[in-house]
């Protein structure tokens, strides 16, 4: 059953800490979709990637997030340096060619004190 | 840019059906989605529809897609406990980077 794989699940850090999170897609699937959920603002879009090249992360705080795909096994997604209101679930998904259809992974919960 | 609205919260009896409304702004999408989200899980795909189509029905399921207000909806029949949980309309933009853009959610509550 393939699923995507994403490390931590929990995560609870000090503000000024660097966090990264990490997103294994599903072997094969080209394009990678980082999200945030909170409560106040829902499921907002971060960035995402294809063929491991950037399409667009206007959705994403520049001055302290970065978003990068190594390699087509891994994506990261990393804080420096962290603050209470990045506190939230972040979820990868990813998609096959086309991505007409996205694969979710459980998310990395992260609160930053 | 593309927005995607939904109600946040829904109660419904057991047994009943439930319809789930969704608006969008993006009159160039291509798929439309529903995604079901549990507690403390990811968000899993329910079902989605392509734009030139008006109905999808799978089982339970019912998609509505009406382009003109652009308007989408999902019917439930026989509501039950399990369906209990956050359920996502999102819509593929048309373009060369067709990003994938949520709603904020609506919340099912069923009612005994």
């Amino acid at each position: 059953d393939a699923r995507v794989t994403q490390t931590p699940r929990h995560k609870v850090t000090e503000m000024g800490q660097e966090v990264t999170m990490r997103c294994q897609p599903i072997l094969g699937h080209n394009t990678v979709f980082w999200y945030r959920q909170t409560m106040m603002q829902g499921l907002e879009l971060l960035a995402y990637f294809r063929n491991r090249a950037p399409l667009d992360d206007s959705g994403m705080p520049k001055d302290r997030f970065s978003a990068e795909m190594p390699d087509a096994t891994l994506a990261t997604l990393k804080i420096q340096p962290s603050e209470p209101r990045d506190s939230a679930v972040y979820f990868c998904a990813s998609g096959g060619f086309g991505a007409n259809v996205l694969t979710f992974g459980a998310g990395s919960r992260l609160t930053v004190l | 840019g593309e927005d995607v609205e939904q109600s946040l919260f829904l109660s419904v009896r057991e047994g009943d059906s439930s319809v789930i409304n969704c608006t969008y702004t993006d009159s160039s999408s291509t798929y439309l989605y529903w995604y079901k989200q549990e507690p403390g899980a990811g968000l899993q795909l329910l079902t989605y529809i392509f734009s030139n189509m008006d109905m999808k029905q799978d089982q339970r399921l019912t998609v509505l897609l009406n382009k003109k207000d652009k308007h989408l909806s999902l019917r439930i029949a026989d509501t039950q406990t399990g369906d209990s949980a956050i359920y996502f309309c999102a819509e593929r933009e048309y373009s060369s980077a067709s990003k994938i853009i949520f709603g904020s959610g609506t919340r099912l509550s069923i009612r005994p």
